[in-house]
């Protein structure tokens, strides 16, 4: 079965980095992309970009442009998400997702980053 | 790119059908069929329920269904049970990438 598996909590202070990895197993990695959705405590959900995981080609949310990176590696079938110049508005639960023909079909358990000072 | 507008909160009694709108514009939900439906509990991650605009994945109960009209599109869960009370968001393709509802509470009575 399709596996969206992240790693763990992380913690770190404002001005800082994160990477976050999501290792995809059950399916041909490269027939579908990723992207990744954050959602702060107690609000919605917010779709932060998009990377094929053939080409490596990508997309990414506006508000993001210049902090966010998105990488895959096609030998251990993992998707990365990088975030720079952390604040502490970026506290939330971060998930990848499987987006199949633009549906979010598998997701990750996510994960915690909290941006404390 | 501004998010979809979904009513904060929604109820009804067991056995009912409630409807969940997604209002959007003509470059998101009123210009694509790639709008998909997700239902997510507290703590858990979310579930997709609905894709391209109508089409439930297996596995997901006929009780839910999926529409579209002009900008908005809708989420009908009909004969309420227990178990649907949660949070659904609505997402659709845009050509900036992807954009979400803010997502609704229903509340089963």
């Amino acid at each position: 079965q399709v596996q969206m598996l992240q790693s763990g909590v992380e913690v770190k202070k404002p001005g800082a980095s994160v990477k976050v990895s999501c290792k995809a197993s059950g399916y041909k990695f490269t027939s579908h992309g990723i992207s990744w959705v954050r959602q702060a405590p107690g609000q919605g959900l917010e779709w932060m970009g998009w990377i094929s995981s053939d080409s490596g080609n990508s997309k990414y949310e506006q508000k993001f442009q210049g902090r966010l990176t998105l990488t895959t590696d096609k030998s251990t079938t993992t998707a990365y998400m990088e975030l720079r110049s952390l604040r502490s508005g970026d506290t939330a639960v971060y998930y990848c997702v499987r987006d199949k023909l633009y549906a979010f079909d598998n997701w990750g358990q996510g994960t915690l980053v909290i941006v404390f000072s | 790119q501004s998010a979809l507008t979904q009513p904060p909160s929604a109820s009804g009694s067991p056995g009912q059908s409630v409807a969940i709108s997604c209002t959007g514009t003509s470059s998101d939900v009123g210009g694509s069929n790639y709008v998909s439906w997700y239902q997510q509990y507290p703590g858990k991650a979310p579930k997709l329920l609905i894709y391209e605009v109508n089409n439930r994945p297996s596995g997901v109960p006929d009780r839910f269904s999926g529409s579209k009209s002009g900008n908005t599109a809708s989420l009908t869960v009909s004969g309420l049970q227990a178990e649907d009370e949660a949070h659904y968001y609505c997402t659709s393709y845009a050509a900036t990438g992807r954009v979400f509802g803010g997502g609704t509470k229903l509340t089963v009575l």
